[in-house]
């Protein structure tokens, strides 16, 4: 069965250094997603891509982060310049089409900021 | 704006008992319903989904839940647990035509030998 794929699976950087994780959805998949689970907390809502193109984001999604699909297979979020708080497990989704097509997630990248 | 309550954070249950995983949702407007799965330090899975039809849904590895309109709640449960379905469940909500899946905090489930 299809995947979606994110690396690195961790990944250690510095408090103001720039970090990009990225994903490969599934390749027939039209919409994309990035959550976030802080340790111990809810998952939480980020981003959503669609047509090349934000279509909602949350508070938390300000500024300091990105999202980009820079060819037809990749989808990587960005964050400028990386705070503590930002410490958490990055989940990649996406889906087919249609609000009810189900999500399929990613096995996350986990971001630790010392 | 939807939110999801998941009143129980931990449940012990003996392996081959019977387990139930609360979910409540609040919402002014229709929304669809999940249960995601997160194994140790793996993904978020999808065990099952309501869209619309008949109330009761199955999913994988024996699960299924009961969506029950007036008492907005989408339970979940299992008739006779295995070692293996011990992970943290997560009960999700999306309203008709909004992108954001909203999550409830998560509820561990622990099988005990």
């Amino acid at each position: 069965e299809p995947e979606v794929t994110q690396t690195p699976s961790h990944q250690v950087t510095q408090m103001g250094q720039e970090v990009i994780l990225r994903c490969v959805p599934i390749s027939n998949h039209l919409y994309f997603y990035w959550y976030r689970q802080i340790l111990g907390q809810k998952v939480e809502f980020l981003v959503s891509f669609y047509n090349n193109e934000i279509s909602e984001k949350s508070e938390i999604f300000d500024d300091q982060f990105s999202v980009e699909r820079p060819d037809g297979s990749n989808f990587t979020l960005k964050i400028r310049s990386t705070k503590l708080e930002d410490s958490a497990m990055y989940f990649c989704a996406s889906r087919v089409q249609s609000y009810n097509s189900p999500l399929h997630f990613g096995n996350g990248t986990r971001l630790t900021v010392t | 704006a939807q939110s999801v309550t998941q009143l129980d954070s931990q449940v012990p249950v003996f392996e081959e008992a019977p387990v139930e995983l609360r979910c409540n949702y609040s919402s002014s407007v229709s929304v669809y319903l999940f249960w995601y799965v997160q194994y140790p330090n793996q993904g978020l899975q999808l065990l099952l989904k309501y869209l619309s039809g008949s109330t009761l849904v199955k999913g994988i590895n024996g699960f299924e839940a009961e969506f029950n309109k007036s008492q907005t709640s989408f339970h979940l449960r299992k008739p006779s647990v295995h070692i293996s379905d011990t992970a943290e469940y997560f009960c999700a909500v999306v309203a008709f035509g909004n992108e954001k899946l909203t999550f409830g905090t998560g509820t561990r489930l622990t099988i005990i030998p």
